[in-house]
């Protein structure tokens, strides 16, 4: 079982629809959760950048973790064709080997006008 | 402007040959990584450096190699002994001296072995 898992999709929606991106993890020391946006061919960009449980909020972007579900998610509202790219999941814990960061299979969104 | 820059955008490679990839920074980071991306896998860590003169090896390290000669400089060398080299690098820079907390990354160089 991997450490962090995510759907890879694809996933296909209108332009102005909500969309939800979500990541599964297993280990429990796992303490920064962040969100890339990776276009093709490009290299990835940070969105969002979480420390431990809580809802962060960055425009049409909201990043919320959910510590006791291991469960994290990304959601992005009006949704626009601009939107669609690949987005990564990733988090770390504190100390030793926990602090490599680890990112999740990425997610491709279509965000169709 | 600051950032990281990788060079050159795509590399071909013959069977046998080593090749080196090349990662800049003018960001004044302490700390560099290199990733390698396949469909479908997500980034698996190469090797890191968290200061000069030293690096760690990552997850799959195998077949490859790096120096950390300069702050700002992280080339990473794909040697013939790695099997399946056929991939997207990117190079990463981070200010924390923790493994990768708020990195930013370079646009990456893809590599195809013909």
């Amino acid at each position: 079982q991997k450490e962090v898992e995510q759907d890879p999709g694809p996933l296909s929606v209108p332009e102005g629809a909500i969309v939800s991106l979500n990541c599964t993890y297993s280990n429990s020391a796992f303490q920064y959760f962040m969100w890339y946006r990776q276009y093709s061919r490009k290299g990835p960009e940070l969105l969002m950048y979480t420390y431990s449980s809580g809802n962060k909020e960055d425009g049409r972007f909201t990043a919320q973790v959910d510590k006791s579900s291991k469960y994290i998610s990304l959601f992005i509202r009006d949704s626009q064709p601009s939107d669609s790219a690949t987005y990564l999941c990733a988090m770390r814990g504190e100390f030793g080997n926990t602090g490599k960061l680890i990112f999740g299979q990425g997610t491709t969104l279509q965000v169709k006008p | 402007d600051g950032g990281i820059t990788q060079s050159p955008k795509y590399l071909f490679r013959k069977e046998g040959q080593n090749v080196t990839l090349s990662c800049e920074q003018n960001l004044n980071h302490d700390a560099m990584y290199w990733y390698r991306q396949d469909p479908g896998q997500g980034l698996r860590l190469i090797y890191y450096s968290q200061i000069v003169n030293d690096f760690q090896k990552g997850d799959i390290a195998e077949g490859y190699s790096v120096s950390r000669e300069k702050k700002e400089s992280f080339p990473l060398t794909v040697t013939s002994a790695q099997k399946n080299p056929t991939a997207f690098y990117l190079c990463a820079s981070s200010i924390d001296r923790g493994l990768g907390t708020e990195a930013f990354f370079g646009q990456g160089t893809r590599l195809t072995v013909v």
